[in-house]
């Protein structure tokens, strides 16, 4: 019964590169949220997914930063030409509804993104 | 706009006392409460929840209260064991919302 998984943990990238994170939900899961937790931080909400559909990106910033959730395979957060400023512990979490249904959301462990 | 705010980053208890964890939150659309508990390099795992139609709720030795009026929650741990060190967000909903709010969380140290 695997939770949220996430992938890679570690993630090092130069400026200017391009970093793809991977979210598998917990299966059953069709709603899927990516939140950043910068250093010393909270965590912050970046975009709500749900199956091939962006729901509230709102959160995001809107240049460089894009995501998906496609019928078949993981949900992608990607970021083009990354910046020392993209440092940050990136969290997925799934649901098996939406808010308003009291249910809690299920974190994966994160990938860790190091730009140099 | 920070709308769940969690005003003590550190508390630290003796093993065998109660932790007593403290959020505040300003919307009052939030009908849903949380706390999640974090490791290092790990994700935070959900705790135990709340919503807004009532004011206690417990699991084990876990206890969160929700004052509505004063806009305020705290989580209670009794008794407090070294393996609850850890650091603990609260977050909040709002039923016609898009996301959960997080608190900056409060890293618990309990002393053996």
């Amino acid at each position: 019964n695997a939770g949220v998984m996430q992938n890679p943990r570690h993630l090092v990238r130069r400026r200017g590169q391009e970093a793809r994170l991977r979210c598998s939900p917990v299966k059953g899961h069709s709603h899927v949220y990516w939140y950043r937790q910068l250093p010393e931080e909270g965590l912050k909400f970046m975009v709500y997914l749900q199956k091939e559909n962006i729901i509230d990106e709102s959160g995001m910033p809107k240049e460089r930063f894009s995501a998906e959730f496609p019928k078949e395979g993981p949900s992608i957060l990607r970021i083009q030409q990354v910046v020392r400023g993209d440092s940050a512990a990136y969290f997925c979490a799934s649901s098996p509804r939406q808010l308003g249904n009291n249910s809690p959301l299920h974190f994966g462990n994160g990938t860790r993104l190091t730009v140099t | 706009d920070q709308q769940v705010k969690q005003n003590s980053p550190s508390l630290s208890v003796q093993e065998g006392r109660i932790s007593i964890l403290n959020c505040d939150y300003t919307n009052s659309m939030f009908d849903y409460f949380l706390w999640y508990k974090k490791y290092p390099a790990e994700g935070p795992t959900f705790l135990i929840s709340i919503s807004s139609i009532k004011d206690k709720n417990e699991d084990g030795r876990f206890t969160v209260f929700l004052n509505k009026s004063a806009k305020h929650l705290s989580l209670h741990i009794v008794p407090s064991q070294p393996g609850d060190s850890a650091v603990y967000f609260c977050a909040a909903s709002a039923r016609t919302g898009n996301q959960f709010y997080f608190g900056t969380g409060t890293s618990l140290t309990v002393i053996p």
